[in-house]
């Protein structure tokens, strides 16, 4: 059992570019949310998924963009780079509300914009 | 809004040190409190408490909720080097979505 994987697992990108980070995960969970970390804070919620189709946004969703067009895949998108998105980035999953487990996060990736 | 406060930011010790970290939240609809360990990389699931009152323990953690106080602790006893991390606490209320606090850094010296 892989998990969570995420890729690339470190990027640096120019001011304005747009890359996608890609996220799969082979526990056929429901859930799935992509979550950035900045230097010495805690996770802050982009956006999630309650299922293959559907998708909300959490706290911090502006300059992204996600799709859930199967279970496992949870693609986040940046369209325009900007230096306020150099940051860690978590893809996680979950079973679902009643879940004893928590998340499962994938590893991470590294995301530096200048 | 939920929100999540831990404290204290960071602290250090030496090993065989107990350490309580703590954290305390505002939610509208609570269904879990969460602890998670915090290395190099990604999370690690700790605990989930969900009641009050009543203590879950691994090893040399533990960890107890406080429902009409609002807020949780985590100890650890006879600490060592590797209990050296980021200890986050986080809140899962409706929608299963979690709610971070902004994380105790641990610093543990031999």
């Amino acid at each position: 059992n892989a998990g969570v994987t995420q890729t690339p697992k470190f990027r640096i990108l120019k001011i304005g570019q747009s890359m996608t980070l890609q996220c799969t995960q082979d526990m056929n969970h429901n859930y799935m949310y992509w979550y950035r970390q900045d230097p010495g804070m805690g996770l802050k919620l982009i956006y999630y998924s309650v299922g293959a189709g559907i998708t909300d946004k959490g706290e911090v969703p502006n300059g992204y963009n996600v799709s859930r067009s199967t279970t496992e895949d949870f693609p986040l998108r940046l369209e325009l780079a900007a230096p306020s998105q150099t940051s860690v980035y978590f893809c996680a999953s979950s079973q679902g509300q009643e879940s004893n487990y928590g998340y499962t996060f994938g590893s991470g990736t590294r995301l530096t914009v200048v | 809004e939920d929100k999540v406060v831990q404290s204290p930011l960071s602290l250090v010790v030496h090993e065989g040190d107990t350490v309580t970290l703590n954290c305390s939240y505002e939610v509208t609809n609570f269904r879990s409190l969460l602890w998670y360990k915090q290395e190099k990389k990604a999370p690690t699931f700790l605990f989930m408490l969900t009641s009050s009152g009543i203590e879950k323990k691994s090893g040399r953690l533990s960890s107890i909720l406080d429902k009409k106080e609002l807020f949780s602790i985590l100890n650890i006893t006879a600490t060592q080097t590797g209990d050296s991390a980021v200890y986050l606490c986080a809140l899962k209320a409706a929608g299963n979505k979690l709610t971070f606090g902004g994380g105790t850094r641990v610093l543990v010296k031999p």
